[in-house]
Parts: C-alpha cells; sequence; structure tokens
C-alpha cells in the first residue's frame, strides 16, 4: 500500500489531454515538492516535473503539473502513442523521514 | 554528466544477505548537497524508496526495512554500498540506484541507473 495514492490506470485518445492524480497528506504533498517520474516498459524512472511544476530540460512541455494542498496532478496534452507509460509522483514525507511514492498509473493511448 | 550503475548477484537464496553496489560518475559524493538513494520495484509493482546516503555520511532508512539495511560509501572509489540482511522471496524486485539533487525547493532522483534484478529463491 502506497503513500501517494494514484489511479491504477487512465485512457485516453491520440492528441487529447489526459490527467493523474496523486493524493497524499500534510506530511507530504501539502508541505513537500511533488516529483513525477515517467517509466517506459523495460526502462528505468526518468524524472519528468520536479518542485510541483517544472520540466527538467530535454521535457516536452506537453508535460505538466500543479498542486493544490495534500493534492497534485500531471497533465499531458497532446497525447502521443510514445507517451504509454506508468507515471509515479514522489514527495518528501517529514513523519517517514525519506521520500514516498505513488503506485503508479498505467497511461494507455488508445 | 552523471551517470550510475548497480551490479551484484543475479539470485540469492532465501536468510541471505544482499550486497549491491552502485557505482557512479560525473558527480563527487563529498560535494555538499549531494546524496545517492536507493529505490527497489518488485516485478509488476510500484516503486519503493529503500535508503539514502548524504555527502556528510548521514543516512536514512525506510522505517519498514530500517532493521535489515546498511547503506554505506566509498568516495575515493565512487560507489555507494547496500546490504539487505534475511532476504526472502518477496524481496524479489529490480533495485535502482539514484542521485538525488538538493535545491531550494527540496529534493528529486534526477538520474537513475538502469537497475538490476535480484531474485530470491532456493
Amino acid at each position: 500500500q502506497s503513500v501517494l495514492t494514484q489511479p491504477p490506470s487512465v485512457s485516453e485518445a491520440p492528441r487529447q489531454r489526459v490527467t493523474i492524480s496523486c493524493s497524499g497528506s500534510s506530511s507530504n504533498i501539502e508541505n513537500n515538492a511533488v516529483n513525477w517520474y515517467q517509466q517506459l516498459p523495460k526502462k528505468a524512472p526518468k524524472l519528468l516535473i520536479y518542485y510541483d511544476d517544472l520540466l527538467p530540460s530535454g521535457v516536452s512541455d506537453r508535460f505538466s503539473g500543479s498542486k493544490s494542498g495534500t493534492s497534485a496532478s500531471l497533465a499531458i496534452s497532446g497525447l502521443q502513442s510514445e507517451d504509454e507509460a506508468d507515471y509515479y509522483c514522489a514527495a518528501w514525507d517529514d513523519r517517514l523521514n525519506g521520500p514516498v511514492f505513488g503506485g503508479g498509473t498505467k497511461l494507455t493511448v488508445l | 554528466q552523471i551517470t550510475l550503475k548497480e551490479s551484484g548477484p543475479t539470485l540469492v537464496k532465501p536468510t541471505q544477505t544482499l550486497t549491491l553496489t552502485c557505482t557512479f560518475s560525473g558527480f563527487s559524493l563529498s560535494t555538499s548537497g549531494v546524496s545517492v538513494g536507493w529505490i527497489r520495484q518488485p516485478p509488476g509493482n510500484a516503486l519503493e524508496w529503500l535508503a539514502l546516503i548524504y555527502w556528510d555520511d548521514d543516512k536514512r532508512y525506510s522505517p519498514s526495512l530500517k532493521s535489515r539495511l546498511t547503506i554505506t560509501k566509498d568516495t575515493s572509489k565512487n560507489q555507494v554500498v547496500l546490504t539487505m540482511t534475511n532476504m526472502d522471496p518477496m524481496d524479489t524486485a529490480t533495485y535502482y540506484c539514484a542521485h538525488r539533487r538538493f535545491g531550494f525547493g527540496g529534493s528529486y532522483f534526477d538520474y537513475w541507473g538502469q537497475g538490476t534484478l535480484v531474485t530470491v529463491s532456493s
């Protein structure tokens, strides 16, 4: 059971927009930065969003992050087949004194 | 360019101790603000953080696994070692090491190794 809660799966058609939610608590998301990772099949995770809404160099601006209170969201616009992957949210947890991850969301591009 | 690579046994028996080594390049673990962590992922399951070691040798462990984990660093060799005792089939997973960056807004894993699959079976 992951500390952060994500929907197991989402799906949307190509060129559409999809959002993935991540729910936490005051010990993690509300008071600490949220990061998002993309994990392509059989690959290591890749940093997608850091500090709630910042994109690392080289990441497409089709990806965006937001946060409000104890929840965060990842939005992907202009969906492409190459976006099919697992997406994980993460944040530092003050109570556990370490980083925590969500359970992951599998994105299917129909 | 930062790179990390995990190495260690691919198969361990139940009750044995697992020792994994993360060999990295492109940064120094003696630089203020730098840390390296271990994360694992059982087949078909989510990521789980295990341990962190900081430039100043401070260490953090997942509370649920703390009694079984030890993380150490060898700055001269650019290596971080994780040991996990009393291995169980439930510990079968891909183990990743990752560089953790600390900045004004917090910290995050920005570079990951390719991962190494460890199977626990007799």
